[in-house]
């Protein structure tokens, strides 16, 4: 009952240091996307996934790179890291079509010094 | 212009009494879905309710309905018989049908449950 599985839990970086934060979701589900929540406000959504071999960008996707080789993987990579992507970044997959919810990780709480 | 909009940053309401959280949606596509979500203070992120835009019943969770108004463009979630475990940030989501690939979010309120 794993459902969307994301790792590290907590992570602390350098600034300049790169990570890959990994997401993987075993529902078999074509969509997948990325967020991030900053303390007191909603999610913004970094980058998606509509299938294996297909991304896009969302509102906020400097900074971040995503690849998706299988359906069940999407890891969220890091390039440089900066002070202002001190956030949660949350993982979160769904069926297609729009009155599919989506299921999100647990989430990955990343602070950059 | 917003497509979800959430008016009520925090709410205060005493355990066991029911609380309505408001949250409007703009959209000209006839075919959407309308989600909560749930989080509390440890984080995580849990799928509450859900209602489809061709549903003419409102949508029941448990404790969690919906009132759908669909000609005013709203989805309120009411919580019955309120408890503590409910305190916590609420999410309205819209996900439309011609283009599924985005979900849009709220900016959440805040719903603290008084003993």
């Amino acid at each position: 009952n794993a459902g969307v599985t994301q790792t590290p839990k907590f992570q602390v970086l350098k600034t300049g240091q790169s990570m890959t934060l990994q997401c993987a979701q075993d529902m078999n589900h074509e969509y997948m996307s990325w967020y991030r929540q900053d303390p007191g406000m909603g999610l913004r959504l970094i980058h998606y996934s509509v299938g294996a071999g297909i991304t896009d960008q969302g509102e906020v996707p400097n900074g971040y790179n995503v690849s998706r080789s299988t359906t069940e993987d999407f890891p969220l990579r890091l390039l440089s890291a900066a002070p202002s992507q001190t956030s949660v970044y949350f993982c979160a997959s769904s069926g297609t079509g729009y009155d599919q919810p989506q299921h999100f990780g647990d989430g990955t709480r990343l602070s950059i010094l | 212009a917003q497509k979800i909009t959430q008016t009520q940053p925090g709410m205060f309401v005493q355990e066991k009494e029911a609380v309505t959280l408001d949250c409007t949606y703009d959209t000209s596509d006839q075919s959407y879905g309308l989600f909560w979500y749930k989080q509390p203070s440890s984080g995580e992120m849990i799928f509450l309710i859900y209602q489809g835009s061709y549903d003419e019943q409102n949508a029941t969770e448990g404790r969690y309905s919906l009132n759908f108004q669909k000609a005013r463009k709203s989805t309120n979630l009411v919580i019955s018989a309120s408890q503590l475990g409910d305190s916590a940030m609420y999410f309205c989501a819209m996900r439309e049908g011609y283009n599924f690939n985005k979900f849009y979010f709220g900016s959440g309120t805040k719903l603290n449950v008084k003993p």
